[in-house]
């Protein structure tokens, strides 16, 4: 069974710092990993989504990489803004099925 | 732009009442979930489905049960609502392949008193 695990649960930075999540899955034999972003209260939007064959993926700030042999994923934000606190999710999507595993988040603050 | 809707943002309920909650999404995706999600649990599968009238139990799909008639449609029902119900509910659809993302509504907070 797919687990999914994203270290730290929190992080608190200051504006401008470029930062990095983390997100370890246990199963290697995925078809893609997806992040997403989540405001309290709200829904989940989708950030960038990684397929099995890919390395990485942009997306202005953003930058997600996937090492599929070590069962890892990160998400670089460059120059952080306060528009960015928000909770951060990964979520694998294994085999032949459609769904996908989360982890529980990394809770992002960007202080003034 | 892509948009899942769900009827209701925030519902409150009572023990034992039957309970609808709806998700239309505009996509023409095959596939369609529900999870919920809970403080330290995270969000969790209840029921998926990859086709019109086909479901797929998920991780936790006790007390719950589904309907997908039209293709943009799927509805979580709670057959009998308990107060370990209360939850955010979360609709999600997908289209096939590992090129698709997966879209989310704006969530439903139940409240089961």
């Amino acid at each position: 069974k797919q687990e999914v695990t994203q270290i730290p649960a929190a992080l608190s930075v200051p504006e401008g710092e470029n930062l990095v999540l983390n997100c370890s899955f246990t199963d290697s034999a995925i078809y893609n990993l997806q992040w997403f972003r989540q405001d309290p209260g709200k829904g989940l939007t989708s950030l960038l989504l990684i397929q099995s064959s890919q390395r990485e993926q942009t997306s202005g700030r953003l930058n997600a990489s996937l090492d599929k042999s070590s069962g890892r994923s990160t998400l670089y934000i460059a120059a952080s803004q306060p528009g960015d606190s928000a909770t951060y999710l990964c979520a694998a999507r294994g085999g032949t099925a459609s769904k996908l595993t989360f982890g529980t988040g990394t809770r992002l603050q960007v202080t003034l | 732009d892509v948009k899942v809707t769900q009827s209701s943002r925030y519902l409150v309920k009572r023990t034992g009442e039957k309970v609808f909650l709806e998700c239309v999404q505009d996509m023409d995706h095959e596939n369609m979930f529900w999870y919920r999600q809970d403080p330290g649990l995270g969000l969790r599968l209840i029921y998926f489905s990859y086709d019109v009238k086909m479901k797929e139990k998920g991780d936790i799909p006790e007390g719950y049960s589904v309907s997908r008639e039209k293709k943009e449609r799927f509805s979580l029902i709670l057959e009998s609502a308990s107060t370990n119900q209360t939850s955010m509910y979360l609709c999600a659809s997908s289209g096939w392949g590992g090129a698709y993302e997966q879209y989310f509504g704006p969530g439903t907070r139940l409240t089961v008193t």
